[in-house]
């Protein structure tokens, strides 16, 4: 059963565009919500995060949108760039059960110059 | 800081051969979790350990693979006996208790099964 569910699998944009990935989740347990990077040969690295008790989170280009009452997120990148491209991560952690960190399928991203 | 360091990079071995792979997570991390991630997927937690505790290894197949702590510092991960279907990168991660709570990951290995 996955537990994060991310939207959509693949996205094209063309430069200077937003680029939306949407992620949602059933477990309320879940408290904290990191958004991770991955380019191809590296780990993922931490983006963005945002706690549930509040709606937005903006840092530079990147911003989270969080909605506590739907159990939905999702990750807004401004004036995407061709560097953008990579896979994006969302994922849920319990903090009150060790930090366990649950991930979401990815999107890859394409921005087309 | 030194980041998340794992080796090897890369490994290839047959069927029925048995591997092992090590972190070694940022210092003062307590927390080290171990991911599979299968081509086009996101990361599955293979286990989780808080100092040299597991917290979590229910989906660690343990009839082949197994994972220790010890000292509560490095980890290794090991397979024995490897399937293909165990082709993926395995990755490492650490975070610290309380706080902020983000993990950060090695670059991983990248096994191949043949």
């Amino acid at each position: 059963q996955q537990q994060v569910k991310q939207s959509p699998q693949s996205l094209i944009v063309q430069k200077g565009g937003i680029s939306i990935i949407n992620c949602a989740y059933e477990n309320t347990a879940f408290d904290y919500f990191p958004w991770y990077q991955q380019f191809p040969g590296k780990g993922p690295a931490l983006l963005i995060a945002i706690r549930p008790d509040v709606s937005e989170k903006k840092e530079g280009r990147f911003t989270i949108s969080f909605n506590k009452s739907a159990k939905q997120f999702s990750l807004h990148i401004m004036d995407s760039q061709p560097g953008d491209s990579a896979t994006y991560f969302c994922a849920a952690i319990k903090r009150k059960a060790g930090n366990m960190l649950t991930f979401g399928g990815g999107t890859r991203l394409m921005v087309k110059p | 800081e030194a980041g998340v360091a794992q080796s090897p990079r890369y490994k290839i071995i047959e069927k029925r051969q048995s591997v092992a792979f090590w972190c070694n997570p940022i210092s003062g991390h307590a927390t080290l979790y171990w991911y599979q991630q299968i081509l086009g997927q996101g990361p599955k937690l293979l286990i989780q350990f808080q100092n040299n505790g597991v917290v979590d290894d229910s989906q660690l197949p343990k009839d082949r693979f197994s994972a220790e702590r010890l000292k509560g510092v490095d980890s290794t991960l090991k397979i024995q006996p490897a399937k293909l279907e165990d082709s993926a990168v395995y990755l490492c991660a650490s975070s610290s208790v309380g706080g902020a709570s983000e993990a950060f990951f090695g670059q991983g290995t990248r096994l191949t099964v043949v």
